[in-house]
């Protein structure tokens, strides 16, 4: 069936370190990908997407680009702030949203 | 613009109680969306509502979980009885009223539910 893998945590990076989470993903047909992030105390929230191979999803600094030949979506960011620290999960959407089990990041000054 | 709206936040039941847990999505959004996180996972669907129809609740366990959405605004999620493994976070969502897949889903800030 459908799912989606990410890279375990926590993470823990100093503050303008190069971040990297590696998500790939298994689906029948070509799935939208999706990154949510879940700040502290706060509800889920949409980060980027990107609905075809190739694509490119960016806010706030960070990218992922679909990858339909490694059928993945690692998310990158350049120099991560302390404000980053959240928990990240990428999900995918064929026929409904999958998630993956999240990987919490920490970012120390 | 208003956010997905949840309550209660936090419930604490013994186990074989029942509970429920209410949702108001996103004016003029048509899709909703409930789903389980369990602690240390990511959110699982439960069911999903167009308007006030059932379009997918194949992981939703009937025997003690239903739902309804009257009316195609408001929802309400059940559970009776709860067991100890219902323990976690229930989230409810909204999106657009085309109910693709590749659409953004809005959630709501959760009820955290505790069975002992």
């Amino acid at each position: 069936g459908n799912s989606v893998t990410q890279m375990e945590g926590p993470v823990t990076l100093s503050e303008e370190a190069f971040l990297t989470i590696n998500c790939t993903y298994t689906a029948t047909g070509y799935p939208s990908l999706f990154w949510y992030v879940q700040y502290p105390g706060e509800g889920l929230q949409l980060l980027l997407k990107a609905t075809k191979a190739d694509d490119k999803g960016s806010n706030k600094g960070f990218e992922a680009t679909y990858r339909k030949e490694t059928t993945s979506f690692h998310l990158e960011k350049g120099s991560v702030q302390v404000s980053d620290s959240a928990v990240y999960f990428c999900a995918q959407g064929a026929q409904k949203l999958v998630f993956g089990q999240g990987t919490r990041l920490t970012i120390n000054p | 613009e208003a956010g997905v709206a949840q309550s209660p936040r936090y419930k604490i039941i013994e186990k074989r109680q029942s509970v429920a847990f209410w949702c108001n999505p996103i004016s003029g959004h048509a899709t909703l969306y409930w789903y389980q996180q369990i602690l240390g996972q990511g959110p699982k669907l439960l069911i999903q509502f167009q308007n006030n129809g059932v379009v997918d609740d194949s992981q939703l366990p009937k025997d003690r979980f239903s739902a309804e959405r009257l009316k195609g605004v408001d929802s309400t999620l059940k559970i009776q009885p709860a067991k100890l493994e219902d323990s976690a976070v229930y989230l409810c969502a909204s999106s657009l009223p085309s109910g693709r897949a590749s659409d953004t889903q809005y959630f709501g800030p959760g009820t955290r539910l505790t069975v002992l």
